[in-house]
């Protein structure tokens, strides 16, 4: 168990609708760190953030957003679901701003249909 | 652009048989190279950090190395449990504040079997 937890688990909706993903950091990491999990992609690095700021972007989509609370948990939005965007979602966090050794969730997995 | 590619594919190996994964990588800059182990349906585990050619680590039955284009992971004597994905990921260095090597750059990984 890496400390990180991520709901829900699993997620199943349909074309066009819009999702929240929820990531919950170990005790004390300020990071959290996003990713994305496909077959054909592999695992793509979508968004950092740092203690409630966004600190580094990768290949998020537009439709997709994120942020961390005061709380330091942090949520993923995904709107105008394609069929595309079913993937494992993963949350990871560290305790720095710079990469360090980053503890993965045991990640969403979402189907879109 | 980045890149980081991992060989082979597949792997399967007799429990016993020792062998070696590959990740090249071509980056400016490397900050670090990293090695996790993926079990099916489940989260990256975090193995290894390697900083700079030349550094070896080892855990347990595996072993890290690293050279200024490539890394390798040696599995010892595998066991069963030793079966899963193993994933490089290389940081490169950034500039600016939303510097976009503030980020891991992940290899497709190497899907290991280990046959009893």
């Amino acid at each position: 168990d890496s400390g990180v937890t991520q709901t829900p688990k699993h997620l199943i909706t349909a074309t066009g609708q819009r999702v929240t993903l929820r990531c919950s950091p170990r005790s004390g990491d300020l990071s959290v760190y996003w990713y994305q999990q496909s077959l054909d992609q592999g695992l793509q690095f979508l968004i950092q953030y740092y203690n409630g700021e966004e600190r580094a972007k990768g290949n998020i989509l537009e439709r997709f957003s994120a942020q961390q609370f005061p709380d330091l948990h942090s949520e993923l939005n995904l709107s105008s679901l394609e069929l595309g965007d079913s993937a494992l979602y993963f949350c990871a966090s560290s305790v720095e701003l710079a990469v360090s050794e980053q503890f993965f969730g045991p990640g969403t997995r979402l189907t879109v249909l | 652009e980045d890149q980081v590619t991992q060989s082979p594919e597949a792997l399967r190996l007799q429990e016993g048989e020792s062998s070696s994964l590959n990740c090249s990588y071509t980056v400016s800059g490397l900050r670090g190279l990293f090695w996790y182990r993926q079990d099916p349906g489940k989260g990256p585990e975090f193995l290894f950090t390697l900083y700079s050619a030349g550094e070896e680590k080892e855990k347990e039955r595996l072993k890290a190395t690293l050279t200024k284009k490539e890394s390798f992971l040696h599995i010892t004597a595998p066991k069963p449990e030793d079966s899963a994905t193993y994933l490089c990921a290389v940081h490169q260095r950034g500039m600016g504040i939303k510097a976009a090597g503030n980020k891991l750059t992940f290899g497709g990984g190497t899907r290991v079997l280990v046959k009893p």
